[in-house]
C-alpha cells in the first residue's frame, strides 16, 4: 500500500532563516506530487506541483521553491522566512487518474 | 481562474440527523469532484469521490450526488455522529494533469 511522509511534524523558526520541509511517497511510481499551504482556519493553497523528476510549476509567487530530486520526494525550501510564511503545509500524491492522498502535514510557526 | 466555493461555511446537526453539506462549481469542464475530511491539525481524508459520467455515489453512511446542470455538489452523512465533526472540502479538477481546485471549507459540528 502507498504512504506519505511528511518532516519535520512542527517547525518553530525565525524570521530569515532558511526552511527546508520534505515529503516521500512509498508504494508507488511516478506520483503527481504536490505542496498546499493552509492558514489557520482558512482554505488550501496550492503552491508547487510536479508531474515528474525535475519538473516544478508554481502556482503562487512567493518567497519559496520546490524541488523533485528524485521520484518520489519533494521538497519545499525557503532562503529567508517572512512572518507570513507560517502555516500548515501539506504534500498530497496522486497517480494517473487515481485519487489524490495528502500526508499529514509540517505546522510550521515564524517568529 | 475559476474556483469552487461552498454554499454553508458552517453547519450544526444534531447527533442522528443527517448532514447535507452543498459545494458550487464554476468550471464546465471539469469531470472530476472529491470530497475530503479535515480534522484538527491533520491532513485533508478522501472520502468519496464522483466522476461527471455519474449523478450519484454511494459509499459507508456517505453519498455525493453531482448536478452538472446547475454545477453543484452535495455529500450527504447519513446518521450524524460525533466523530464526524470537522471541516469538508469539496475539489474539482479538469481531465488530465491538472490540480484539484478546492472550495474554501465547511465546518460541521455535530452536537450530543
Amino acid at each position: 500500500s502507498q504512504t506519505i511522509h511528511q518532516w519535520p511534524a512542527t517547525l518553530v523558526q525565525p524570521v530569515g532563516s532558511p526552511l527546508s520541509l520534505e515529503c516521500t511517497v512509498e508504494g508507488t511510481s511516478n506520483p503527481n506530487l504536490y505542496w498546499y499551504r493552509q492558514a489557520a482556519g482558512r482554505g488550501l493553497q496550492l503552491l508547487f506541483y510536479s508531474v515528474g523528476i525535475g519538473q516544478i510549476s508554481s502556482e503562487v509567487p512567493q518567497n519559496l521553491s520546490a524541488s523533485r530530486p528524485q521520484d518520489r520526494q519533494f521538497i519545499l525550501s525557503s532562503k529567508k522566512l517572512l512572518l507570513s510564511d507560517s502555516g500548515f503545509y501539506l504534500c498530497a500524491w496522486r497517480v494517473a487518474k487515481d485519487t489524490q492522498y495528502f500526508g499529514p502535514g509540517t505546522r510550521l510557526t515564524v517568529l | 481562474g475559476e474556483s469552487v466555493g461552498l454554499h454553508l461555511p458552517t453547519l450544526s446537526v444534531q447527533e442522528g440527523d443527517n448532514s447535507i453539506i452543498n459545494c458550487a462549481y464554476s468550471n464546465s469542464a471539469s469531470d472530476y469532484f472529491i470530497w475530503y475530511k479535515q480534522e484538527s491539525g491533520k491532513g485533508p481524508q478522501f472520502i468519496i469521490d464522483i466522476r461527471s459520467n455519474m449523478d450519484k455515489r454511494q459509499g459507508q453512511r456517505v453519498t455525493v450526488l453531482l448536478n452538472k446542470t446547475v454545477k453543484h455538489l452535495s455529500l450527504q452523512i447519513a446518521a450524524t455522529q460525533p466523530g464526524d465533526s470537522a471541516v469538508y472540502f469539496c475539489a474539482e479538477r479538469e481531465a488530465g494533469n491538472t490540480p484539484l481546485v478546492f472550495g474554501k471549507g465547511t465546518r460541521l459540528s455535530v452536537i450530543a
